[in-house]
């Protein structure tokens, strides 16, 4: 069975700070892993993805993750928050594509 | 464009009335899936089809009813509604080999059960 847990329901970041993301995932086998963000109103936006190819994984608006399989854990940072980035994120693990229950970035002035 | 369509995008509606959520895609997806996004619980998966005329439950198949008679569509059914499938509701699709490309998503549908 798969599985990921992402710690922490709300963030909040100043603008300009750092942001990270926690996920940690349970895979039987050798994961896949996302993120996606929902911006409000919206549907699910794929930020990036994890495919074994490289265990630093850049996506899109500056978010990068990095795969760490020693400790199971697949977390989202930008080294530099912006106003724009206040969104729902949500971790997830394939084949089946099981989501995270999600963390909700605020970023404030 | 490749996108994902669900129809309609809010819907109220009366306990027991049925119901249909239209989904679909211009991708030749193999791959469809419907998922409900409740606060707290993230995104949790309701069925899934692997191609035409196979489909399987996920995780909370209970009240709904899916069909995959054509590649591109993918309808979710509700035969009775009840005010607990008040909820946000996704489609999406992917390739056969969903792990290398991911899921495009729909933009989903609001529905309330009254």
């Amino acid at each position: 069975a798969q599985s990921v847990t992402q710690l922490g329901s709300h963030v909040s970041v100043s603008e300009g700070a750092l942001v990270l993301l926690r996920c940690n995932y349970s895979s039987s086998v050798p994961p896949y892993l996302f993120w996606y963000v929902q911006y409000p109103n919206q549907g699910l936006q794929l930020l990036l993805k994890y495919t074994s190819a490289a265990t630093l994984v850049k996506g899109i608006n500056g978010f990068e993750a990095e795969f760490k399989k020693s400790e199971t854990s697949f977390h989202l940072t930008k080294p530099s928050a912006h106003m724009s980035d206040a969104a729902e994120y949500f971790c997830a693990v394939s084949g089946k594509l099981t989501f995270g229950t999600g963390t909700r970035l605020q970023v404030t002035l | 464009e490749a996108q994902v369509t669900q129809n309609p995008r809010y819907l109220i509606t009366v306990t027991g009335k049925k119901l249909t959520v239209t989904c679909s895609q211009n991708m030749n997806h193999e791959y469809m899936s419907w998922y409900r996004q409740d606060p707290g619980l993230g995104l949790r998966q309701i069925y899934y089809s692997m191609n035409v005329e196979v489909t399987d439950k996920g995780d909370v198949p209970e009240g709904y009813k899916v069909s995959r008679k054509e590649k591109r569509n993918f309808p979710l059914i509700l035969e009775s509604p009840s005010p607990n499938q008040t909820s946000l509701y996704f489609c999406a699709s992917s390739h056969r080999d969903s792990r290398n490309y991911g899921y495009t998503f729909g933009s989903g549908t609001r529905l309330t059960v009254v």
